[in-house]
């Protein structure tokens, strides 16, 4: 079964700081997205990217978030300076072709905590 | 915009039952329907989707779920559950006509019990 893994799985970070968070997408796949959870709400869209370049973002998504495809396997969350409320678990997620067409995998998640 | 609602937060039942998880949607055109389930410490994995055609779907592990158009809804059942069911389920939908974004209901929490 192939698997969508990301790193790290848990992290700690100050207020202000910068926060990365990795993930390895499924290999042939061409549509990658990051998601979000906050303790005790609902999972929230994020962003999808394919071809090397944003194709949708929601409100959340404002200027202090990024992604990047660094390489040919990496997809990357940057979140510039971290605030309490983006306290949350971060799911990274990839598949091969847009949602009607085939399923979206789903990481094990990236809990991130704000203090 | 297209919306999901899970009345239930949580669920208790007993092995051996029958369970139904409630989802209704709201959207003013035509919808894709999903089922995700989160086991303790994993990711969302895909139970089934409804895209067209017959109104029941079946997916994995036993569960089924059915597209009810004039009440909305797409709700998920298991004639009996076992303990490893017990999980987070969380219903999503999409919009038929394009764009990648699912928007997910609040989950409900089902707990299977002995």
């Amino acid at each position: 079964e192939p698997e969508v893994t990301q790193t790290p799985s848990h992290q700690v970070t100050q207020m202000g700081q910068e926060v990365i968070l990795r993930c390895v997408p499924i290999s042939n796949h061409l549509y990658f997205y990051w998601y979000r959870q906050i303790l005790g709400q609902k999972v929230e869209f994020l962003v999808s990217f394919y071809n090397n370049e944003i194709s949708e973002k929601s409100e959340i998504f404002d200027d202090q978030f990024s992604v990047e495809r660094p390489d040919g396997s990496n997809f990357t969350l940057k979140i510039r300076s971290t605030k309490l409320e983006d306290s949350a678990m971060y799911f990274c997620a990839s598949s091969g072709r847009n949602i009607a067409g085939n399923t979206i995998y789903f990481g094990e998640g990236s809990w991130l905590t704000v203090v | 915009a297209q919306s999901v609602t899970q009345l239930d937060s949580q669920v208790p039942v007993f092995e051996e039952a029958p369970v139904e998880l409630r989802c209704n949607y709201s959207s003013s055109v035509s919808v894709y329907l999903f089922w995700y389930v989160q086991y303790p410490n994993q990711g969302l994995q895909l139970l089934l989707k409804y895209l067209s055609g017959s109104t029941l779907v079946k997916g994995i592990n036993g569960f089924e779920a059915e597209f009810n158009k004039s009440q909305t809804s797409f709700h998920l059942r298991k004639p009996s559950v076992h303990i490893s069911d017990t999980a987070e389920y969380f219903c999503a939908v999409t919009l038929s006509g394009g764009g990648n974004k699912l928007t997910f209901g609040t989950g409900t929490q089902l707990k299977v019990e002995l």
